[in-house]
């Protein structure tokens, strides 16, 4: 399973637009990347999924690199509701023992 | 409806007790799992369960047992509670198993206190 590697935290501003880069070298040739959220007190929820390229839905962006050695999550213009923890998986192979959930990264939107 | 849902909410309990966590999902998913995710917020799967077949994870404790009575419910049974097991667990559910753009859908968590 491939190793990722975030920021520990970030902070930001209401109404900026916030970017999250997750880092993973060696990411297979069928992963895929994938993003959730975790607000305090709730479970992980799926935020988006990419393969290559961009994505986009009704919450953010996903911008992978060619290479796919990195992927980087985009909130437009964040609120202070958005105030979580962002996980990366890559290659989510939810086999038991082999299916894990990085460090993920604290996003704190201020006032 | 909730679409993965796990009770109770709050659990505190003394060691040495047993204690039962209950999960249903309402999605029609073939794969149920739990997590733990301890006060450092990492998040670590235990088991997986899809089609009676159950995948553990090697670190887990054998005090940890699921119990799956049908695909849609995953019960977690710990025997002779520890101090350490003190967590938040969550159920959570996908469609299938294994491949690698599965959605993990997870239930709201159970916070364990072992005093």
């Amino acid at each position: 399973l491939a190793k990722t590697t975030q920021p520990i935290s970030m902070d930001s501003y209401e109404g900026q637009e916030v970017n999250i880069t997750c880092s993973h070298n060696n990411i297979a040739t069928n992963d895929y990347i994938t993003w959730y959220q975790q607000f305090p007190s709730q479970g992980p929820r799926f935020i988006i999924q990419g393969y290559k390229t961009k994505v986009t839905n009704e919450v953010a962006s996903l911008f992978i690199p060619a290479d796919r050695k990195s992927s980087t999550l985009s909130l437009p213009r964040v609120s202070l509701s958005d105030t979580a923890v962002y996980y990366c998986l890559v290659g989510v192979n939810t086999n038991a023992g082999k299916s894990t959930f990085g460090d993920g990264t604290t996003l704190t939107v201020k006032p | 409806d909730t679409a993965v849902s796990q009770t109770p909410k709050y659990l505190v309990t003394q060691m040495g007790n047993d204690k039962s966590i209950k999960c249903e999902q309402n999605l029609g998913h073939d794969t149920m799992y739990w997590y733990k995710q301890d006060s450092k917020k990492f998040l670590k799967i235990m088991f997986s369960y899809n089609n009676k077949e159950l995948i553990i994870n090697e670190t887990v404790p054998n005090r940890f047992s699921p119990k799956s009575p049908d695909k849609a419910h995953l019960n977690l049974h710990i025997n002779s509670l520890e101090l350490g097991d003190s967590a938040v667990y969550f159920c959570a559910s996908s469609q299938d198993l294994g491949a690698t753009n599965e959605k993990l859908f997870f239930g709201s968590g159970t916070q364990l206190s072992v005093l």
